[in-house]
């Protein structure tokens, strides 16, 4: 099988500007996470979709969002970019039925750089 | 609340050798996995070894094994005969509704 596949990989926009991330899961799998990982703060929890409803988030503000596809594709969306933004996003996916037993499978990551 | 704390932020070891990574986590799950994720330099997070709340043996996959102490909620990941390859950060992480990940051990494995 594939692999969880992320585009586009390197990124570079200005303050104020909107983003969009893409996340293609395993074939089969229902359940996309996204998470944000920075060096200070090591990896935050964003969001978790399965089956097109968002089933989890973290404590991030509202310019961050999601939505998951039918065919279970997911994509992110940050809105008036800011410095602090600037992070590596990752994104994994699972099957989703079970989320206490799940194994998680990471995708390459997006390097989103804000200047 | 769900946490997941790695005190080691960076070891070395010299090749060939083994080294322990340590993790405690606390959940008020009761049934979930608890999972040691590897990140080389190139960024690509995979799984190294994952370990079953309810299963006593702990895991193993050839060079990785883990110590899993269930009443202390104690994960160590113990990796024998070190490789080069091995360099890179390692998470700790514990499944549930959420997975929650530690901070990390940065591991540098030395010729």
């Amino acid at each position: 099988k594939a692999g969880v596949t992320q585009t586009p990989r390197y990124l570079i926009k200005t303050r104020g500007q909107q983003v969009t991330l893409s996340c293609s899961p395993i074939s089969g799998h229902r359940s996309v996470s996204w998470y944000q990982q920075t060096p200070g703060q090591g990896l935050q929890f964003l969001f978790e979709y399965f089956s097109e409803t968002q089933r989890n988030k973290g404590n991030f503000p509202g310019r961050f969002s999601g939505r998951q596809f039918s065919n279970s594709r997911s994509e992110m969306n940050v809105s008036t970019l800011e410095l602090g933004d600037s992070a590596l996003y990752l994104c994994a996916s699972r099957p989703g039925v079970d989320s206490s037993t799940d194994t998680q499978y990471f995708g390459p990551g997006t390097r989103l750089t804000v200047l | 609340a769900q946490t997941v704390t790695q005190s080691q932020p960076e070891m070395s070891v010299q090749e060939a050798e083994t080294v322990t990574l340590s993790c405690t986590y606390d959940t008020s799950e009761n049934n979930y996995y608890l999972f040691w994720y590897k990140q080389p330099p190139s960024r690509q997070m995979i799984l190294v070894i994952r370990q079953e709340a309810y299963k006593q043996q702990n895991a193993t996959e050839n060079r990785f094994s883990v110590n899993f102490q269930k009443a202390a909620k104690s994960f160590s990941l113990k990796i024998s005969d070190s490789q080069l390859g091995d360099t890179a950060m390692y998470f700790c992480a514990s499944g549930g509704f959420k997975t929650i990940f530690g901070a990390g051990t940065r591991l540098f494995v030395k010729a």
